[in-house]
């Protein structure tokens, strides 16, 4: 089975680091996602890691650590428009195949504060 | 400019109705996905095609029906054998390079 699990809501003010975990159990990997969905839109790619370490893209960086089974997503100097819901997504299928389903977390809602 | 359409974005439907909700990409990929949200639920899976005229059920398939006889279009059918089909439905395609998958803009369905 699949099992991916990261916190329902987290709370953070304007301009601080905020860090949202994800924690997997899949019987595949083959690639970890972190996508950004607004309330009533479609979900929009934020980061992607298939080795361990941290990948950083601007103010978004990304960890994976597939001994551990996981990852954060780390957002820097944080804006109000960063309110939102973050996924976690972890995709199967054989290594090195970009085929694969992906598995979601449940989300977790980040809510900043001015 | 290129990306994935979802019409409409509002439905509503009548319990007992069939209805079929359209997506059309036109990324040129090979592999489309349909999923399904619920309030504070993450997105599960319904049904997903890797090649034209091939698909697969995925975790909630039930009640579900869909098509895949062009590479542009993968159609979903929302059957009155489905108990609890008001919902957020999102269509995605994958690129093949990096897999990672491109989201249209939904449909939210409403059945009463």
């Amino acid at each position: 089975g699949q099992n991916i699990d990261q916190p329902t809501e987290m709370t953070a003010t304007e301009g601080a680091i905020v860090q949202i975990n994800c924690t997997y159990q899949t019987s595949g990997f083959n690639g970890l996602f972190w996508y950004q969905q607004h309330a009533g839109e479609a979900p929009t790619f934020l980061s992607y890691n298939v080795l361990d370490g941290l990948e950083e893209k601007g103010r978004f960086s990304s960890f994976l650590s597939r001994s551990k089974g996981y990852s954060y997503l780390l957002l820097k100097e944080l804006q109000m428009k960063d309110s939102a819901s973050y996924l976690c997504a972890v995709r199967g299928g054989y290594r090195g195949s970009t085929l694969g389903r992906l598995y979601f977390g449940r989300g977790t809602q980040l809510t900043v504060w001015p | 400019d290129g990306g994935i359409t979802q019409s409409p974005k509002y439905l509503f439907r009548k319990e007992g109705q069939n209805v079929t909700l359209s997506c059309e990409q036109n990324l040129n990929h090979d592999a489309m996905y349909w999923y399904r949200q619920d309030p504070g639920q993450g997105l599960r899976l319904i049904y997903y095609s890797q090649i034209v005229n091939d698909f697969q059920k995925g975790d909630i398939a039930e009640g579900y029906s869909v098509s895949r006889e062009k590479k542009e279009s993968f159609p979903l059918t929302v059957t009155s054998a489905q108990k609890n089909p008001t919902a957020f439905y999102l269509c995605a395609s994958s690129s093949p390079t990096s897999g990672e998958q491109y989201f249209g803009p939904g449909t939210r369905l409403t059945v009463t």
